[in-house]
């Protein structure tokens, strides 16, 4: 079974640019989650679908970000404008359905986002 | 909101044991996870505890204690391919896992 993929694997652009980044979890996870770490601290939650609905996206950290999952199958997450302080590494993650899929997350290897 | 603490770095030696604690504060406390992180790669799941008590899984086993809003990860017979970083994640009941600042483990020969 495929795991959790993300692409691009990395992508340096420059601020103001806008950049897209996407997400395909385990066929069949309801549970979707987009996360950032910045300069090796915490894997900081940025949002939380459930099929095609955010459930939670308290973690995003302004207006220049927006994620979108039609259909509840990949996701993406736009920036737009990219700012230098967007830099890091951006996780996805899914699990399988209901609040118990929570706690075993599935992890894609990330996006490494440089913003110059 | 949530909040989680555990210590920055854990030296140890091969064939040690060795405890990393996380100690938490939030509402809507669901169950604790720890995951396992190489070298910025993906986070992978080791273990999770919902109720009091340890969960066993091999040589890595962790503890929570609801109460004491207290847990750990236990690891045994160290070995080398065991340095990483380790992180500790609350999930709460409405589905959203909170992750400590991690705990990089250092296995010596």
């Amino acid at each position: 079974e495929a795991g959790v993929t993300q692409f691009p694997s990395h992508s340096v652009i420059e601020k103001g640019q806008t950049v897209t980044l996407r997400c395909d979890p385990i066929s069949g996870h309801d549970n979707l989650y987009w996360y950032r770490r910045v300069m090796g601290k915490e894997i900081k939650f940025l949002l939380h679908f459930v099929k095609e609905s955010k459930q939670d996206e308290s973690g995003m950290p302004n207006n220049r970000f927006l994620a979108e999952r039609t259909g509840g199958t990949y996701s993406t997450l736009k920036v737009q404008p990219a700012e230098l302080e967007d830099s890091g590494v951006y996780f996805c993650a899914s699990s399988q359905p209901g609040l118990a899929g929570g706690n075993e997350q599935f992890f894609g290897p990330g996006t490494r986002l440089t913003v110059l | 909101g949530q909040s989680l603490e555990q210590p920055s770095e854990v030296t140890a030696v091969e064939g040690a044991i060795v405890q990393i604690n996380c100690t938490y504060q939030t509402s809507g406390f669901y169950g604790l996870s720890w995951y396992q992180q190489h070298d910025g790669g993906a986070p992978t799941f080791l273990s999770y505890n919902a109720l009091d008590g340890l969960e066993e899984t091999g040589r890595f086993s962790s503890f929570l204690s609801r109460s004491d809003s207290y847990g750990y990860l236990l690891l045994q017979e160290l070995q080398m391919k065991d340095s990483a970083s380790y992180f500790c994640a609350v999930v709460t009941n409405a589905g959203k896992s909170t992750f400590g600042d991690g705990t990089t483990l250092t296995v010596k020969p």
